[in-house]
């Protein structure tokens, strides 16, 4: 039982178009992050969701969008992609109250060409 | 700001060797200290973590940490090194009172066992 997945596990796009990752959670969270990891492997933290609120939003453009239709779903939506966009993004979960102990997804790595 | 410095980007120790991988952080008060491993094409598996108390800490597949305030440092061990061990590690702190839910990782070390 996966208990945080990410779909798709690879995504292949042009620059300019619009993409979403999602992600889902089946541990009985109730918060939920998105992480970038750059090629040189640095993971830093977007956004953070807690029952459908957003709690963190890091200097991200705004062509990021978060969207949380439950608090089990944390969906990234990107714009315009660019080249700059090319990372592995990771979804995670943890309880409220336990904000230190995230279960990670097992990433999505996008590739803007 | 916190900030995590993990000074290693590389350590390639043999099998059965013991392994220490270093962890520094800048913080204005003692925040929550983490280890996560990350194995190829994987996401991140939390290892072990301090909030208080003994400064040694357990974690999972045989690693332990020690939290030396003196030196601000949270240094990862393991007596002896498996190959199954080779993967990336990221050193994380977290403010024990504000910040929010906010994770700060260091760049990560990558350990590469020689059989």
């Amino acid at each position: 039982d996966t208990a945080v997945s990410q779909t798709p596990k690879y995504l292949v796009t042009q620059m300019g178009n619009d993409k979403s990752i999602k992600c889902e959670q089946n541990l009985g969270h109730d918060t939920m992050y998105w992480y970038k990891q750059d090629s040189k492997k640095f993971l830093k933290i977007m956004f953070s969701y807690n029952n459908k609120e957003l709690i963190i939003n890091e200097t991200v453009p705004n062509r990021f969008s978060p969207k949380s239709p439950d608090k089990a779903h944390l969906n990234l939506h990107i714009n315009s992609l660019e080249l700059g966009d090319s990372a592995v993004y990771f979804c995670a979960s943890s309880l409220r109250d336990r904000p230190y102990e995230q279960y990670f997804g097992p990433g999505t790595r996008l590739t803007v060409t | 700001a916190q900030s995590v410095t993990q000074p290693d980007i590389h350590i390639t120790v043999s099998e059965g060797a013991s392994l220490e991988l270093r962890c520094n952080y800048s913080y204005g008060a003692t925040p929550y200290l983490f280890w996560y491993v990350q194995s190829p094409g994987q996401g991140l598996q939390l290892l072990l973590k301090y909030f208080s108390g003994d400064t040694l800490v357990q974690g999972i597949k045989g690693f332990e940490a020690e939290f030396k305030r003196s030196q601000s440092s949270f240094n990862l061990r393991k007596p002896s090194v498996h190959w199954s061990d080779a993967a990336e590690y990221f050193c994380a702190v977290s403010p024990i009172t504000g910040g929010g839910n906010k994770l700060t990782f260091g760049t990560g070390t990558q350990l590469k066992v020689e059989l």
